[in-house]
């Protein structure tokens, strides 16, 4: 089973609009992380952005958030006011407990996103 | 700081040929990683270690071997390199394994195997 779901292989956005990207996950695991990542086209693998299972609050990066749902086991990233050089490849990625013996963190797919002016 | 490096940017290999991936960090990490992403594909992980002279498989391991002989250095070898080994290689370090600390990714190598 897929453990990361990235269902949208591409959006577009216009300039300066708030574009949501989708994530769902599955883990039996009480503790992990999520993260999202953005690939731009020279290839480097960028943080953007980070959610731990026990935090209350949703996190904020500037104008990157992440509306983290539990229950539904979602954890979209919010991109505000997008600008031209958020094109790129967004990867959602969950890291479990270590002791799961999965040391690494599973990606999603990702999906590429265009912002328009 | 330069955090996680990688050499070569690029590299175009004969089917059969060998060659060694290099990622060096300066952030004092234990914790280092190789993964590769194959076109339109999120990263797997090839091999990972957790300390000098410390090192353990990933989820596709084969054809590659590492060693990881100081904290700062964790070169990947591939073997007989073969057509399904073409893909883009990214090393990456962090602090702790535990599932809250952030994985900082090098540049990555273009590896083309013909």
């Amino acid at each position: 089973a897929q453990k990361i779901t990235q269902t949208q292989p591409g959006m577009f956005v216009q300039e300066k609009e708030a574009v949501t990207l989708d994530c769902t996950y599955d883990t039996s695991d009480p503790s992990y992380g999520l993260f999202w990542y953005k690939q731009p086209s020279s290839g480097e693998m960028i943080f953007l952005i980070y959610q731990g299972s026990y935090d209350q609050q949703n996190a904020t990066e500037g104008r990157y958030s992440l509306n983290f749902q539990k229950a539904r086991k979602s954890a979209n990233l919010v991109i505000s006011a997008s600008q031209l050089g958020d094109s790129a490849m967004y990867f959602c990625a969950m890291r479990e407990r270590v002791d799961t013996g999965r040391r690494a963190l599973t990606f999603g797919s990702g999906t590429r996103l265009q912002v328009q002016p | 700081n330069a955090g996680v490096t990688q050499t070569p940017k690029f590299r175009i290999l004969k089917i059969g040929q060998s060659m060694t991936l290099q990622c060096a960090q300066d952030m004092n990490h234990n914790y280092m990683y190789w993964y590769r992403q194959d076109p339109g594909m999120g990263l797997k992980l090839i091999y990972y270690s957790v300390g000098a002279g410390i090192t353990d498989k990933g989820e596709v391991p084969n054809g590659y071997n590492v060693s990881r002989s100081t904290t700062e250095d964790f070169p990947l070898r591939l073997e007989l390199a073969a057509p399904s080994q073409t893909s883009v290689y990214f090393c990456a370090s962090s602090y702790s394994e535990t599932s809250t600390d952030t994985q900082y990714f090098g540049p990555g190598t273009r590896l083309t195997v013909l």
